[in-house]
């Protein structure tokens, strides 16, 4: 089985401070990373994913995501927040090397930025 | 560009009635999944279709949701005999068919928010 941590309900950040949003997974194999956003009233829209390669990850809006597989992390991370990255992320994980194609989603972390 | 569309945007229902949605996934991709949504929690998988053929469905799927593709284009989900419980967002998303089989990321459609009574 495979699973998703997101640690925090909520994060407060000042506009212009780094932000971390954490991520923990778990699975019996190599993982596929996502990280997903979700603006209200709107669909999850994709930011960022670990496939292999580098464990930095760059994606949009200056988000990127570090892949650390000895902690089994996957925390989204930007140097300086904006009001307008105010939202719900979520992180979501599927396993490398099989058939398999479903997500299994975090239960999310809300992200308030603070002008 | 057009995204993943779905409809209707919102149903209200009342219990024991049949509902159905519809998917259109990005007209390039062969994939397209259907996840359910709760008020606090992340989306749950429901099924997936690789062109007209359902591969995956998850134990949430239960007798009375069925999924299909006919065509291998959109796609429909239908609830029969709702319940309360059913209340949800139904989003469904698309990935595949780019060169190369870099279809790792999924695209969402803004869903489809069911209320039953």
């Amino acid at each position: 089985a495979q699973s998703v941590a997101q640690p925090e309900d909520q994060v407060n950040v000042a506009e212009g401070n780094p932000l971390t949003v954490k991520c923990t997974y778990s699975v019996s194999g190599n993982p596929y990373l996502f990280w997903y956003v979700q603006y209200p009233n709107r669909g999850l829209q994709f930011l960022l994913k670990y496939i292999t390669g580098d464990n930095l990850v760059k994606g949009s809006y200056g988000f990127e995501a570090e892949f650390n597989k000895s902690q089994t992390s996957f925390h989204l991370k930007k140097p300086s927040a904006l009001v307008s990255d105010s939202a719900l992320y979520f992180c979501a994980v599927r396993l490398m090397d099989t058939g398999r194609r479903a997500l299994t989603f975090g239960s999310g972390t809300r992200l308030q930025v603070q002008p | 560009d057009t995204g993943v569309s779905q409809n209707p945007r919102h149903k209200i229902t009342k219990r024991g009635q049949n509902v159905t949605f519809r998917c259109d996934p990005i007209s390039e991709h062969n994939r397209l999944y259907w996840y359910r949504q709760t008020l606090g929690q992340g989306p749950e998988f429901l099924t997936y279709f690789q062109n007209e053929a359902q591969l995956e469905k998850s134990r949430l799927l239960s007798d009375r949701f069925s999924a299909e593709r006919p065509k291998g284009s959109f796609s429909t989900l239908e609830i029969q005999r709702t319940e309360q419980g059913d209340s949800a967002m139904y989003l469904c998303a698309s990935s595949g068919g780019l060169a190369g089989g870099m279809d790792n990321e999924q695209f969402f459609g803004p869903g489809t928010r069911l209320t039953v009574l």
